[in-house]
């Protein structure tokens, strides 16, 4: 297996401009997280899905963040507007139902500018 | 209130030179507690889960151990390609979000190990 896959690895924007983050976790895991990492607040969870239904959102930051999973095999994160505030890395990640340990992507570095 | 707390935040060691991670937590009702391993520029790499006190784990030079208010990382005769920051999860009910069980990270341990 490939691992979990995100695209892309690097993007820079300017401030106000829609930003669309994707990921394909791994194939048979039903859990698909994305995770917010900066310096100051560490790795932070967004939101969370469960055989493609969002389960908890309580971790995006405002309205202007959304999250879509609509197939088992692909989702996307996006924001809109986007703020120099929202620069930071996102992680997706997967696991099974067992939740024992989760696989993780290599990240998006988001730097809005 | 961290539930979480890893330190030291920052080690430097020598080759060779052994020493441990903590990771303390606060939570009730302790499902599971994971170490990771993050290298820059990558994501989390999952090392070892725990599930109960006096439970251990080893792989290659790392060996995790778990009581009930904390987990320790120990890291025995290091080489530079240890370097990494080192993550701790726990997984428990959380009720900010409805009891789930979705871990909370610790914000790791950066540990740099000179030849």
């Amino acid at each position: 297996d490939a691992g979990v896959i995100q695209s892309p690895r690097h993007e820079v924007t300017e401030m106000g401009q829609e930003v669309t983050l994707r990921c394909k976790p791994i194939s048979g895991h039903d859990y698909l997280f994305w995770y917010r990492q900066t310096m100051m607040r560490g790795l932070e969870l967004l939101i969370y899905f469960n055989n493609n239904v969002p389960i908890d959102d309580s971790g995006m930051p405002e309205d202007r963040f959304s999250a879509k999973m609509p197939n088992a095999s692909f989702s996307t994160l996006k924001i809109q507007p986007s703020e120099p505030r929202d620069s930071a890395v996102y992680f997706c990640a997967s696991s099974d139902p067992q939740g024992a340990g989760y696989t993780f992507g290599s990240g998006t570095r988001l730097t809005v500018v | 209130e961290d539930q979480v707390t890893q330190s030291p935040e920052a080690l430097r060691l020598q080759e060779g030179e052994s020493s441990s991670l903590n990771c303390s937590y606060t939570v009730s009702g302790l499902r599971g507690l994971f170490w990771y391993r993050q290298d820059p520029g990558k994501g989390p790499e999952f090392l070892f889960t725990l599930y109960s006190a006096g439970e251990e784990k080893e792989k290659e030079r790392l060996k995790a151990t778990l009581t009930k208010k904390e987990s320790f990382l120990h890291i025995t005769a290091p080489k530079p390609e240890d370097s990494a920051t080192y993550l701790c999860a726990v997984q428990a009910p959380n009720p900010a979000s409805g009891g789930s069980y979705i871990p909370t990270f610790g914000r790791g341990t950066s540990l740099i190990v000179h030849p």
